[in-house]
């Protein structure tokens, strides 16, 4: 069975800091995606980013970059100068190896993220 | 172009009830996914479906069901509701091909009473 594990259930932070969110998964398959989902108050879950099991480099996007490391079955996400807009609850997510199990996420119970000003 | 879009956003029911909640794709796509959210339990997926055929199933009774229509709008059923079937539930769509990028409604807020 798949798991997925967030250790942090709050942080809180203050504007222009750097926070790390920490992701823990669990899988047997040898082919698996992991993604990062953000959730603002309004509920709607925004896609950040989707890694392959065969890709583990390290990828940067704008203030986001994500840390993927096989050998500790991690996959986590750094925000660099926060910000107060980025005040969420953070997923990280893992699905299967193809077809309709692509689509099939088990989720972590998340991070709620606090940015003040 | 659009998002997702699902309907209603909230509803109450009372315990017994049944309800139908709706959700329209991206245009374009074919696969809809839902998932349940709830304090307790987390994120939990319950369905997906792929050209009006369901190709994945998560652990819930089978008070819970659902169906897709050959426009790709999908419908999820609860019937017989109980208090703890209150929660936010998600659709999310995608191409259906390949690895799942999956773009989520804002969702339906049930509650039980």
């Amino acid at each position: 069975a798949q798991k997925v594990t967030q250790a942090q259930t709050e942080i809180s932070v203050v504007e222009k800091e750097d926070v790390t969110l920490d992701c823990v998964y669990e899988t047997r398959d040898t082919t698996y995606y992991l993604f990062w989902y953000k959730q603002p108050p309004s509920g709607e879950l925004v896609f950040l980013i989707r890694r392959n099991s065969f890709d583990e480099q390290n990828e940067i996007s704008g203030r986001y970059s994500w840390n993927f490391q096989k050998s500790t079955s991690s996959f986590n996400f750094t925000i660099t100068a926060s910000q107060v807009v980025d005040s969420a609850v953070y997923f990280c997510a893992l699905s299967g190896p193809g077809g309709g199990s692509n689509y099939k996420l088990t989720f972590g119970k998340g991070t709620l993220l606090t940015v003040n000003p | 172009k659009a998002g997702v879009t699902q309907t209603p956003r909230y509803l109450i029911k009372t315990r017994g009830q049944q309800v139908t909640l709706s959700c329209s794709p991206i245009s374009g796509h074919r696969s809809v996914s839902w998932y349940q959210q709830t304090p307790g339990q987390g994120l939990q997926f319950l369905f997906e479906y792929f050209s009006e055929t369901q190709r994945n199933k998560g652990n819930f009774p089978g008070r819970f069901s659902g169906r897709q229509f050959s426009n790709s709008r999908s419908e999820m059923n609860v019937s017989t509701l109980e208090l703890g079937d209150s929660a936010l539930y998600l659709c999310a769509s995608s191409s259906g091909g390949g690895a799942g990028e999956l773009f989520f409604g804002e969702g339906s807020r049930l509650t039980v009473l």
